[in-house]
């Protein structure tokens, strides 16, 4: 089975930092990759899709990038309201298993 | 607007059947997978398994074993059970539609893009 690992488990940061998070795969993944937010008792919310395509209603300070093995999350500008755990995630096609990494938990500094 | 209302019960006692109900509004059933899961408190998510229109499922190898997926198209609806649940299934469990997209000649992607609220179910004797 494919395993996400997240980089780093935690950071802190103050508003208007820049952000990157990092999924790492352990071995390569032919698709692409979805990034999620959750905040404290609410559900997952879907950010990012297809590794880069920013969800509808996503504020364009979410990038995404990457491909076959390395991901990035980067939040351009971190505003109040991103202080969250962020997920990746991946669909392993044969046998099929939805899988998340083990997420980041973004707090302020 | 694709709505998941998701119930079911709340507490349970270790080696009962958990069961959990969502159902789709707003929008098609068909089309998409349906999936569940969870999350242990403090911790992160787990994906337990899937279901289609079609009554088609794949399940978490980890929790196979313990688990169906059902559905009832007539209601928009699927449905959880995990058996014989233990402390360790304490968890809020969610609902999800799950898309995945398959461009040719290209890789497919996918997503999980709508979401239940979550149904918090507690194992203790």
């Amino acid at each position: 089975d494919i395993q996400l690992t997240q980089s780093p488990s935690f950071l802190s940061a103050s508003v208007g930092d820049r952000v990157t998070i990092t999924c790492r795969a352990s071995q390569g993944i032919s698709s692409y990759l979805a990034w999620y937010q959750q905040k404290p008792g609410k559900a997952p919310k879907l950010l990012i899709y297809a590794a880069s395509t920013l969800q509808s209603g996503v504020p364009s300070r979410f990038s995404g990038s990457g491909s076959g093995t390395e991901f990035t999350l980067t939040i351009s500008s971190l505003q109040p309201e991103d202080f969250a755990t962020y997920y990746c995630q991946q669909l392993n096609s044969y046998p099929r298993r939805w899988t998340f990494g083990q997420g980041t938990k973004v707090e302020i500094k | 607007q694709v709505q998941l209302q998701q119930w079911g019960a709340g507490l349970l006692k270790p080696s009962e059947t958990l069961s959990l109900t969502c159902a789709v509004y707003g929008g098609s059933f068909s089309g998409y997978y349906w999936s569940w899961i969870r999350q242990p408190p403090g911790k992160g998510l787990e994906w337990i398994g899937e279901i289609n229109h079609s009554g088609s499922t794949n399940y978490n190898p980890s929790l196979k074993s313990r688990v169906t997926i059902s559905v009832d198209t007539s209601k928009n609806q699927f449905s959880l059970k995990l058996s014989s649940v233990t402390a360790a299934d304490t968890a809020v469990y969610y609902c999800a539609r799950g898309v995945v997209v398959v461009v040719p000649a290209a890789p497919y992607y996918y997503y999980m893009d709508v979401w239940g609220k979550g149904t918090t179910v507690t194992v203790s004797s």
